[in-house]
């Protein structure tokens, strides 16, 4: 079964910082990755994904992923925090194309000015 | 970019009706759309996956007859939450996936049943 993990309920981080929110999944075959944000009371918005090739994959609003295959971890960075980013985050993961994206619990993201 | 709409935004009902949500994909083709039920501050739950022109796949613990789904187009799924109870206030979101394998979400419907 696939499963995805994000060990932190709250990353803070100041602005200007660099930010990572961690995320680390099971698959049982070739992943596909992907992190959204979520505003609040909003639907989510789509950052990235990794589905094969450079393991670091860039995405919208500065924000890039590493793909580690050997810790099984995807997380998500970004080099300078803005308090824009301020959010909900969520990494997702599915184990082939069609299939639905299984979720992990989200981590929320506090930039403070 | 691709954009996937979902309507209502916001919906109360009373204890007993049915209400629909509608989840269209409005600028690709969608053969699968999948339905999530999302609690305060908590993380998306898959409930079902709707193929384009056959019947819905429910996860475990999902009743299929409560909670309907019908994907009539390419372009539009529907959730049709049936007999609605105080207990099926949530928010609702739908997606899409395009020809890209990349899975767009819609802005999601509050439904309060009171």
């Amino acid at each position: 079964a696939q499963s995805v993990a994000q060990p932190e309920d709250q990353v803070n981080v100041a602005e200007g910082n660099p930010l990572t929110v961690k995320c680390t999944y099971s698959v049982s075959g070739n992943p596909y990755l992907f992190w959204y944000v979520q505003y609040p009371n909003r639907g989510l918005q789509f950052l990235l994904k990794y589905i094969t090739g450079d393991n670091l994959v860039k995405g919208s609003y500065g924000f890039e992923a590493e793909f580690n295959k050997s810790q099984t971890s995807f997380h998500l960075k970004k080099p300078s925090a803005l308090v824009s980013d301020s959010a909900l985050y969520f990494c997702a993961v599915r184990d082939q194309a069609g299939t639905a994206l299984i979720f992990g619990k989200g981590t929320t993201l506090s930039v403070s000015s | 970019g691709a954009v996937v709409s979902q309507h209502p935004s916001r919906v109360i009902c009373k204890s007993g009706t049915s209400v629909k949500i509608e989840c269209r994909s409005l600028d690709f083709q969608a053969t699968t759309m999948f339905w999530y039920r999302q609690f305060p501050k908590q993380s998306l739950m898959l409930m079902a996956t709707s193929n384009e022109g056959s019947k819905a796949t429910y996860e475990q613990g999902v009743e299929k007859d409560k909670f309907l789904i019908n994907h009539a187009s390419l372009t539009l799924s529907t959730l049709t939450v049936t007999s609605a109870h105080p207990e099926d206030s949530s928010f609702y979101i739908c997606s899409a996936q395009n020809s890209g394998n990349t899975i767009y979400f819609g802005e999601g419907s509050w439904l309060t049943v009171v």
